[in-house]
């Protein structure tokens, strides 16, 4: 698929410690967004970006803080993680238009003790 | 504001059934919808979309999707299941006049496939 790499691939941390998840992409698309995916709830979105330095929030934005100071890095911080906050990341991008196909990476575990 | 439901968590078929995965939407407007596939421990990839083009989609792997604006639904289909299709589906929406607008994806029917 296209050139989206997620890192690190899995991550254990501490209640209360910031974590910083990292979606790199080599297409040059415009959109890119982060989705948390948790059993019996599918994809959800977190925050998305419109351009370098141009972000908003998705439905479950509480918690976290996104960044994108150029086109291809787009990066997650959770400020305090806590126990709620262990999913699955998924960053993804669009180049465009809403009737394209998202291009996904292959995920973060991520596991908040 | 865009949302999709899919009905029933979990199908289970035997190998050669006719596969059934049900998605209904709401939109003030015709949106596009989207069909994705994940695989165990891998991401989500596109099996088909509908955009407005033919209310009937064909997609990757033998399925196939019937846009019904009456019935507001998009439910996928494949006459005959295969062990390999066995996967987690998510039907996905996505509004026509936002370019930036993210998918809004439904809660996922994960399809099981008996030998």
């Amino acid at each position: 698929d296209a050139g989206i790499t997620q890192s690190p691939r899995h991550k254990v941390t501490e209640t209360g410690t910031p974590v910083t998840l990292r979606c790199h992409q080599t297409e040059n698309h415009r959109y890119m967004y982060w989705y948390r995916q948790d059993p019996g709830h599918g994809l959800r979105l977190i925050h998305y970006s419109y351009g370098v330095k141009d972000t908003d929030k998705g439905e479950v934005s509480d918690g976290y803080s996104v960044s994108r100071s150029k086109t291809e890095d787009f990066l997650l911080t959770l400020e305090s993680a806590t126990s709620s906050q262990t999913s699955v990341y998924f960053c993804a991008t669009r180049p465009g238009q809403p009737n394209e196909k998202l291009f996904f990476g292959s995920g973060t575990q991520l596991s908040v003790l | 504001a865009q949302s999709v439901t899919q009905l029933g968590s979990h199908v289970s078929v035997s190998e050669g059934a006719l596969v059934l995965l049900r998605c209904n939407y709401s939109s003030s407007v015709p949106p596009y919808l989207f069909w994705y596939v994940q695989y165990p421990n891998q991401g989500l990839q596109l099996l088909l979309k509908y955009t407005s083009a033919a209310t009937l989609v064909k997609g990757i792997n033998g399925f196939e999707a019937e846009f019904k604006k009456s019935e507001t639904s998009f439910h996928l289909t494949k006459p005959s299941a295969h062990m390999s299709d066995a996967a987690e589906y998510f039907c996905a929406v996505s509004g026509r006049n936002q370019a930036g607008t993210a998918l809004i994806f439904g809660k996922g029917t994960t399809l099981s496939v008996s030998s």
